[in-house]
């Protein structure tokens, strides 16, 4: 099945730095790529995804980069706000819809005002 | 976009009693739900998928007879925790996606937090 790992497990912030977050995954099946970010005692929320035949996309100050051949894929967040910090979970699956998504272990973001 | 409501968000519980959470996709159909357990500062771990009029596929490790779902219809998948015992307290979470091409990705439940007495 599926492995994804993700790093770092923490990291901490100036406000207005960036914030890179990384993933590698095992699957070569696998070519639906989403990050979420998750508050306390919430679910996660999807904050962008990336499909394999796409190398990057990007929401105002979030980035997502993939290497399909390298298996691997980055979270990037601009100009960071307090309300940035969270905890980042990046996932990955087959993009059928009948597949569940596997989880990185997730990555505790502090951005320091 | 698509939601995913899950209820209750918080329920407390003697040890040995059962427990039921619902997970309804308010505004899709999803013929297939996934339900997750996740433990204090840890990742999401699937359980089991929820498959409409079907039964659930449970992953390895997970004991069916004491998580039982239920998809009886397109719009509703539920979790019950039978017998719960302490080790069981945890944060619960669902999750579904809309037709697959229409652009939507998979969305998550509020999460169900868990407590057994």
């Amino acid at each position: 099945g599926e492995n994804v790992e993700q790093h770092p497990s923490t990291l901490s912030v100036q406000e207005g730095d960036s914030a890179v977050i990384k993933c590698t995954y095992s699957d070569s099946a696998s070519n639906y790529f989403p990050w979420y970010k998750q508050e306390l005692g919430k679910g996660p929320q999807l904050i962008i995804d990336i499909r394999s035949n796409v190398g990057e996309k990007k929401d105002q100050r979030i980035a997502v980069t993939l290497n399909k051949t390298a298996k691997h894929f980055s979270l990037h967040i601009t100009e960071t706000q307090p309300e940035d910090s969270a905890v980042y979970f990046c996932a990955a699956s087959p993009d059928t819809g009948r597949r569940a998504l596997t989880f990185g272990s997730g990555t505790r973001l502090q951005v320091q005002p | 976009g698509a939601v995913v409501s899950q209820h209750p968000s918080r329920v407390i519980c003697k040890s040995g009693t059962s427990v039921k959470i619902e997970c309804r996709s308010l505004d899709f159909q999803a013929t297939t739900m996934f339900w997750y357990r996740q433990f204090p500062k840890k990742s999401l771990m699937l359980m089991a998928t929820s498959n409409e009029g079907s039964k659930a596929t449970y992953e390895q490790g997970v004991e069916k007879d004491k998580f039982l779902i239920n998809h009886a219809s397109l719009t509703l998948s539920t979790l019950t925790v039978t017998s719960a015992h302490p080790e069981d307290s945890s944060f619960y979470i669902c999750s579904a996606r809309p037709p697959f091409g229409t652009g939507d990705g998979y969305t998550f439940g509020s999460g169900t937090r868990l407590t057994v007495v």
